[in-house]
């Protein structure tokens, strides 16, 4: 089947504008993860569903970032006023069960560019 | 103290040669460990996973985990040049999230 797909793709916000990135997980499973990475360095931890329940969102850089999975399936991650060191590619992973250590299956990536 | 420490690179390696890639953690909690191959603008794919002390091999890649020195290592041998890219180590942490390293990026020349 599709693997996890990420929307859009890239995004170009001016500051303080609030930016939302939708991730499709694969089909079935119970996790879902955000990260992000900046250039040149390894993604790191935003937050973590487990089916709908927000389990941990101990890596949100601030009150600025919220995300959702209201249905247990899609996710949304929601960036209010943007700043520009929002500015990152948002990956998005997805694995078969809870809090294990299934493999994680990431997406494409949105690139988001603050100006 | 970084929680997961990589040296960046680059690592250059000829075509055919053995590169070792290595990663040492703080969290001796830790259990489970994973690599990631990430191309340049591509997002990671998993390589190996290791869970106990010792050698695991799959392939060209052998993971190498020491739990005492809190070190984990991964070897490719007969390097292709279709393994240049950044190698993501990447522990285990509570809730499954995994904490990355910043990456090694390989070359591997013809």
């Amino acid at each position: 089947g599709a693997g996890v797909s990420q929307s859009p793709r890239y995004k170009v916000a001016k500051r303080g504008q609030d930016v939302a990135l939708r991730c499709d997980p694969i089909s079935g499973h119970v996790s879902l993860f955000w990260y992000q990475q900046a250039l040149g360095q390894g993604p790191e931890f935003l937050t973590y569903f487990q089916n709908e329940a927000q389990l941990d969102k101990s890596g949100l850089p601030s009150d600025r970032f919220f995300a959702e999975r209201p249905e247990g399936s899609v996710s949304t991650l929601k960036i209010q006023r943007t700043q520009q060191e929002d500015s990152a590619v948002y990956l998005c992973a997805s694995s078969l069960t809870g809090g294990g250590a299934d493999t994680q299956y990431f997406g494409p990536g949105t690139r988001l560019t603050v100006l | 103290q970084k929680e997961v420490e990589q040296n960046s690179g680059p690592l250059s390696v000829p075509e055919g040669a053995i590169a070792s890639l290595n990663c040492t953690y703080s969290d001796r909690g830790s259990q489970s460990f994973f690599w990631y191959r990430q191309y340049s603008g591509k997002s990671p794919e998993l390589i190996m996973s290791i869970y106990s002390n010792g050698d695991k091999e799959d392939g060209r890649f052998t993971a190498q985990l020491n739990k005492a020195s809190q070190y984990v290592s991964l070897l490719i041998r007969d390097s292709q040049p279709s393994d240049s890219a950044t190698y993501l180590c990447a522990p285990l942490g509570n809730t499954g999230k995994l904490i990355f390293g910043q990456g090694t990026t390989l070359q591997v020349k013809p």
